[in-house]
């Protein structure tokens, strides 16, 4: 199994609502990451696991909460979101973090949230 | 604060003809990617360019690091149509694991 898988595919939720996004790998790789991309901007990095600990949170706002299970699988859990929060948001993974040499990330399909 | 600067961030041009897209980045690291993106779609990795003087080549396309000018070029050969996407590319700061810092993107359209 080459690939990252999300779920669900599309997200419409209202900002009262809480809901997840899920992330899951089976290549072994040991490092997972959230972004978000808004229309035609580049992914901007949210969150980063090292070996199932959160080793990034790159000044997100608490209501985006990362939680790791265990080294397949990472969630995003999503509570009280703004309008701007509607993006498109990619799960990824990779091999070798920490590490010498190519730390090549795989992005999964993503999640487009719609908040309303 | 690492800086990625990719240019042009929009091309327009037609099939056959051949093109270059530029990255520059801020800081010292050697480990730099390109990946494609369709509209609507995930992205796609194309190459890895890991020390001075990589080159990389996958059909129409080639990429090339140089550390010393931190820069990166994508090189486009007779271009054709199915090669319209944009094109990030991104840095990573190295040591831990760390997450992409990307350019604002290439949009690449070619026309017949």
């Amino acid at each position: 199994d080459t690939e990252v898988t999300q779920t669900p595919k599309h997200l419409v939720m209202g900002m009262t609502n809480k809901k997840s996004l899920k992330c899951e790998q089976h290549m072994g790789h040991r490092a997972m990451y959230w972004y978000k991309q808004k229309a035609k901007k580049p992914p901007e990095l949210m969150f980063v696991y090292s070996y199932e600990k959160l080793s990034i949170n790159e000044s997100v706002p608490s209501r985006f909460s990362p939680e790791c299970p265990n080294s397949s699988l990472l969630n995003l859990h999503l509570h009280a979101l703004q309008p701007e929060d509607s993006a498109l948001y990619l799960c990824a993974s990779s091999a070798r973090p920490g590490l010498a040499g190519a730390n090549e990330q795989f992005f999964g399909p993503g999640t487009r949230l719609t908040v309303l | 604060e690492l800086k990625v600067e990719q240019n042009p961030l929009f091309l327009s041009m037609q099939e056959g003809k051949n093109y270059t897209i530029y990255c520059n980045y801020s800081t010292t690291s050697d480990r730099l990617y390109w990946y494609r993106q369709d509209p609507g779609k995930s992205l796609e990795s194309l190459f890895v360019l890991l020390s001075n003087g990589a080159v990389k080549q996958e059909g129409r396309l080639m990429a090339s690091l140089d550390t010393k000018a931190r820069l990166s070029t994508l090189h486009i050969t007779a271009a054709v149509h199915d090669l319209s996407a944009t094109y990030f590319c991104a840095v990573d700061s190295g040591g831990g694991a760390d997450g992409l810092t990307f350019g604002k993107g290439t949009h690449l359209i070619i026309q017949p």
